[in-house]
Order: C-alpha cells, then sequence, then structure tokens
C-alpha cells in the first residue's frame, strides 16, 4: 500500500450535478496531483497542487477544480457532470524533489449516467 | 504536444520468457522516464525511474533503457511469472526552461496489457 487513500471507491451521479472526491497525502508529501484515467487508456493529468496553491493545469476545462489542505490532503470537484467524464480518477502524491516518483491512490471510479 | 506510444496494447508471452515493453516519445526529449504496473482497478504502482543521462536502470528481475537518440525506452522483465501480469505504462516527465523538471506531472501512454502464460 502506498499510503494514499481517495474516497469514495465508487461513484454514480447524474449528468448536470457536481462531485467532490477527496485524497489523503502519504505522509511527508506536501505535492498533490490528479489524474482522469478511461477505460483502456493511460491516466491524463488534470491538475496538481503545491502549498494550497494550483502548480499546473493539464487540458481539462475550469469545471475541474481543486483544493488542497494544510495537512496535504486534497480535493477534486467536477461541476456540470457530463457523461464522458466518467472515468477512474486518481491521486497521486509526491515530494516537491527531482526525480521522485508519484504514489498513487486506489482511485475513484465515476460512473455518470 | 507530446506523443506516446506503448507497442501493441497486448503481449502475451509463456511463463520463464523475457517480456520486453516498448515505449516510444515525440517531440521534447524528457527529463526522466518512469516505469508503473496497475492492476485492474487499482492505481499505478511505480517500478523504475530513469534519468536523460542514463541508458540503462536495473531492479531485480527488471531493466529498463533510454535512449534518447531513438527517442525509445524498453521494459525488460526476465524470467517472467504469470503474477507478472497486469498493465504497464511509461511516463514521461518534462523539463523546465529553468533547468527543473515538471516533477509529478506525468505525461502516460496508453499502457501495454501483459499476460504471462503458465
Amino acid at each position: 500500500e502506498t499510503g494514499v487513500t481517495q474516497s469514495p471507491t465508487h461513484l454514480i451521479k447524474t449528468r448536470g450535478q457536481q462531485v467532490t472526491l477527496r485524497c489523503s497525502s502519504q505522509s511527508g508529501h506536501n505535492t498533490v496531483s490528479w489524474y482522469q484515467q478511461a477505460l483502456g487508456q493511460g491516466p491524463q493529468f488534470i491538475f496538481q497542487y503545491y502549498r494550497e496553491e494550483e502548480n499546473g493545469r493539464g487540458n481539462f476545462p475550469p469545471r475541474f477544480s481543486g483544493l488542497q489542505f494544510p495537512n496535504y490532503s486534497s480535493e477534486l470537484n467536477v461541476n456540470a457532470l457530463e457523461l464522458d467524464d466518467s472515468a477512474l480518477y486518481l491521486c497521486a502524491s509526491s515530494k516537491k524533489d527531482l526525480n521522485t516518483e508519484a504514489f498513487f491512490g486506489q482511485g475513484t471510479r465515476l460512473t455518470v449516467v | 504536444s507530446q506523443k506516446i506510444e506503448q507497442n501493441s496494447e497486448a503481449l502475451n508471452i509463456q511463463e520463464g520468457k523475457t517480456a520486453t515493453l516498448t515505449c516510444n516519445y515525440t517531440n521534447y526529449s524528457p527529463a526522466y522516464l518512469q516505469w508503473y504496473r496497475q492492476d485492474p482497478g487499482r492505481g499505478p504502482v511505480f517500478l523504475l525511474l530513469i534519468r536523460e543521462n542514463e541508458k540503462e536502470k536495473r531492479k531485480e528481475r527488471l531493466k529498463v533503457t533510454f535512449d534518447t537518440t531513438l527517442k525509445q525506452s524498453l521494459f525488460h522483465i526476465t524470467a517472467s511469472q504469470p503474477a507478472d501480469s497486469a498493465t504497464y505504462l511509461c511516463a514521461l516527465v518534462r523539463p523546465r526552461r529553468d533547468g527543473g523538471t515538471s516533477y509529478g506531472k506525468l505525461t502516460f501512454g496508453q499502457g501495454t496489457i501483459l499476460t504471462v502464460h503458465p
């Protein structure tokens, strides 16, 4: 186990609704990144937070937003859900450093109907 | 933008053989490259990291090579076992103009599903 925990593990939402996914980082890690993984694809970078500030963003619309808290836990919020948002959402924590690996949580499987 | 291609979506080999997975990239040369293992319904698990100035890295039965001229990384699993069956992902980290890296911002390939038959 990596020490990164995500909740919930599974979620079903209706198109147009809003969702909040949560992540607890591994102890000692100050950076958290979120990824979206569609079925059969590799994870796609959504954004990263370092010390409670956004530190880079991938090609995702503004309805994807996030927060990082003083204890380095994090939330991913998605507004106005679309069917294509159905995916596995992964949180990864790391240290702000060169050449360090990312530690992933088990993911949240979001299904939008 | 960076494009990453991993060889064939699925690779089937016999137990005891060496599995070789390929990761090709276009555009910029990454600061470093990582390989992850992902089991169904789980998050990726880090395996190996290789820097742009390194040619080869080993860890137990795993070996990674990095050829910046060919823009390719090869990932080898020797003496493969059925327990090695999983999806393997390569991921690149982009260098920044200030000489640093965009740490944690990984660009992943689509993955290769490896099945090792007993």
